[in-house]
């Protein structure tokens, strides 16, 4: 079947780095997107891994293990505005439909 | 650029009766896709149309249809509406041409259908 698990809550402070973490099981695999959703709008798009590694953009890192996997999404001297829905979805199938996860809900605190 | 459109934003409907959305994609973007959205499930996958033609489904019954135009307009239709078919109805388009591209999804803001 098709999986997508990551945490449903956390909460970090102002400045601190937190680390997202995505893990997947999917029949197929073509990358993997992180998106952004604040309360009442549409996600946006953050980051795509399809490669293992580390791809960075500004205070947002992304990373793959296909073996494993698994993904985590970094975020960087955290701002209130972080706050937010964090979704990871998954380009696994059959004709390239994305898989979501049920999201992260992350709570910044001053 | 505009974004991706959806109208209506918020829509009230009463069991058994249906509903059209609407969506107009970015300018150039061929691809729509339409997304249901709720608490407990997150974001599920509805379907796909690329050129008129839809060419991928997720699993849900029949009583979900869809359409695009040659603009590159879409509907989505749900009849027979039932209470659990309240949700947020989120439609996104990107510029992939074959189902397997990585292009990002740009989202809409979405309809919020609430069933009484």
């Amino acid at each position: 079947g098709q999986n997508i698990d990551q945490p449903t809550e956390m909460t970090a402070t102002e400045g601190a780095i937190v680390q997202i973490n995505c893990t997947y099981q999917t029949s197929g695999f073509n990358g993997l997107f992180w998106y952004q959703q604040h309360a009442g709008e549409a996600p946006t798009f953050l980051s795509y891994n399809v490669l293992d590694g580390l791809e960075e953009k500004g205070r947002f890192s992304s990373f793959l293990s296909r073996s494993k996997g698994y993904s985590y999404l970094l975020l960087k001297e955290l701002q209130m505005k972080d706050s937010a829905s964090y979704l990871c979805a998954v380009n696994g199938g059959s004709q390239g439909n994305l898989i979501f996860g049920k999201g992260t809900k992350l709570s910044v605190k001053p | 650029k505009a974004g991706v459109t959806q109208t209506p934003r918020y829509l009230i409907k009463t069991r058994g009766q249906q509903v059209t959305l609407s969506c107009s994609p970015i300018s150039g973007h061929r691809s729509v896709s339409w997304y249901q959205q709720t608490p407990g499930q997150g974001l599920q996958f509805l379907f796909e149309y690329f050129s008129e033609t839809q060419r991928n489904k997720g699993n849900f019954p029949g009583r979900f249809s869809g359409r695009q135009f040659s603009n590159s307009r879409s509907e989505m239709n749900v009849s027979t509406l039932e209470l659990g078919d309240s949700a947020l109805y989120l439609c996104a388009s990107s510029w992939r041409v074959s189902g397997k591209e990585n292009q990002p999804q740009h989202f809409g803001d979405g309809t919020r259908l609430s069933i009484l």
